[in-house]
């Protein structure tokens, strides 16, 4: 089992949708989960991070974290052509003076206009 | 102003030869990483030196070795290029631990790394 595991898609959603991304991860002790974004050719950008249950808005993006089910989640409202990238979920693996982050493999976006 | 920067940003070599990878973040964090992102764009950590110390060395070959001068500057040296090497190497700094609460990594351009 892969330690933060999402779809690869591509994810397509019409423009002016809610474009759902999701993400398991198989640590219990993971206290800290962060949504990357990456252009193609480009870094990944931090987007959204959350750290409790339940939901945390920030614009148009809202990210869902729900510890029991080891699931997080990215919604993106009102989705853009410029939202067209891939989503990197990362999680932290606690290991004290090594803690460090894991990231999924990414879930392509693609918004048609 | 960039906050994380590298040099090269495209680098093209022969197997077997030897190449560095510099890179410097103004940003006054404590904490510097490498990062590989293969074809698939798995993006998995090699190393990380917080205040100059190597606190991370994942399972990475030791034909890959980092060097951190200072806190602002973390270099990539790898000897004897092997085709398996081509991907984008990324750098990032966060002021501390990646992962900690309410911790935020940034990350460099990248370098392509590509080995013929």
């Amino acid at each position: 089992q892969k330690e933060v595991e999402q779809n690869s898609g591509p994810l397509s959603v019409p423009e002016g949708a809610i474009a759902s991304l999701n993400c398991t991860y198989s640590d219990r002790v993971s206290q800290s989960f962060f949504w990357y974004r990456q252009y193609s050719g480009k870094s990944p950008e931090l987007i959204m991070s959350i750290y409790s249950n339940g939901d945390k808005e920030d614009g148009r993006f809202t990210a869902q974290l729900n510890k029991a089910s080891q699931y997080v989640s990215l919604l993106i409202r009102d989705s853009q052509p410029s939202d067209s990238a891939t989503y990197l979920c990362a999680v932290n693996k606690y290991g004290g003076a090594t803690n460090k982050l894991i990231f999924g493999t990414g879930t392509l976006l693609a918004v048609q206009p | 102003d960039t906050a994380v920067s590298q040099t090269p940003k495209y680098l093209v070599t022969q197997m077997g030869n030897d190449k560095s990878i510099k890179c410097e973040q103004n940003l006054g964090h404590d904490t510097m990483y490498w990062y590989k992102q293969d074809s698939k764009k798995f993006l998995k950590i090699m190393f990380s030196y917080n205040n100059k110390e190597l606190i991370i060395n994942e399972t990475v070959p030791n034909r890959f070795s980092p060097k951190s001068p200072d806190k602002a500057h973390l270099n990539l040296h790898i000897n004897s290029l092997e085709l398996g090497d081509s991907a984008v190497y990324f750098c990032a700094s966060s002021h501390g631990l990646a992962g900690g609460f309410r911790e935020t990594q940034y990350f460099g351009p990248g370098t392509r790394l590509l080995v013929l």
